[in-house]
């Protein structure tokens, strides 16, 4: 089957520029989170979907940051403007909610903030 | 709150030799315990879990961790590493009362030397 894909794969814009990253789940999982990842740390969650509804995004920095899931399916984070210490990796991931919190990953979105 | 500490920031092994990744969590309760692994450039990859049962979990690409109660420990282990072993490991938390939230650890950066 298909991984969860994320687009782009990498990315370069000047601060206080807009940029959204795309997010198609494993078919079939309904819940869909988004995660940050700092050089040299581990991912945080950003951001977590039950099919359409945001059901944790308590750490979402709601001022600059957004995100949407129509359908349930697809998903997009939007940062806007972007600082530099929006430089990171955006991680898309999703699960089964019965899956008891075994996260299938993509392989990221890199955001360079010049 | 939970929390996890890999206390090695950076490991180098010889090839064929074994090889240990220590993870120490903090949480109320028994927590979901993960182990990831990430190439560069890659997504992360679930190694292996642990819910309940038997503490010593088998994962796949011959790695096993111990669940130890007592220590609040979740080491991997791997007998005898290859070259393709060579990524960062990140060692996960889960909270039985808040799905899909993994606590990262900050990672450890496996290289591997002929």
């Amino acid at each position: 089957e298909a991984g969860v894909v994320q687009s782009p794969r990498y990315k370069i814009i000047e601060k206080k520029q807009p940029v959204a990253f795309w997010c198609n789940p494993i078919s079939g999982h309904n819940t869909l989170y988004w995660y940050r990842q700092n050089l040299g740390q581990g991912p945080e969650l950003l951001i977590r979907y039950e099919n359409e509804e945001a059901v944790d995004d308590s750490q979402l920095p709601k001022d600059r940051f957004s995100a949407e899931r129509l359908k349930g399916v697809d998903s997009t984070l939007k940062i806007q403007p972007a600082e530099l210490g929006d430089s990171a990796v955006y991680l898309c991931a999703s699960s089964l909610i019965t899956g008891a919190n075994v996260l299938t990953f993509g392989a990221g979105s890199r955001l360079t903030v010049l | 709150a939970q929390s996890v500490t890999q206390p090695d920031i950076h490991i180098t092994v010889s090839e064929g030799a074994s090889l240990e990744l220590r993870c120490n969590y903090s949480y109320g309760a028994t927590p979901y315990l993960f182990w990831y692994v990430q190439s560069p450039g890659q997504g992360l990859q679930l190694l292996l879990k642990y819910f309940s049962g038997d503490t010593l979990v088998q994962g796949i690409k011959g790695f096993e961790a111990e669940f130890k109660r007592s220590q609040s420990s979740f080491n991997l282990r791997k007998p005898s590493v290859h070259w393709s072993d060579a990524a960062e490991y990140f060692c996960a938390v889960g909270a039985t009362d808040s799905w899909g939230k993994l606590q990262f650890g900050a990672g450890t950066q496996v290289v591997v030397t002929p």
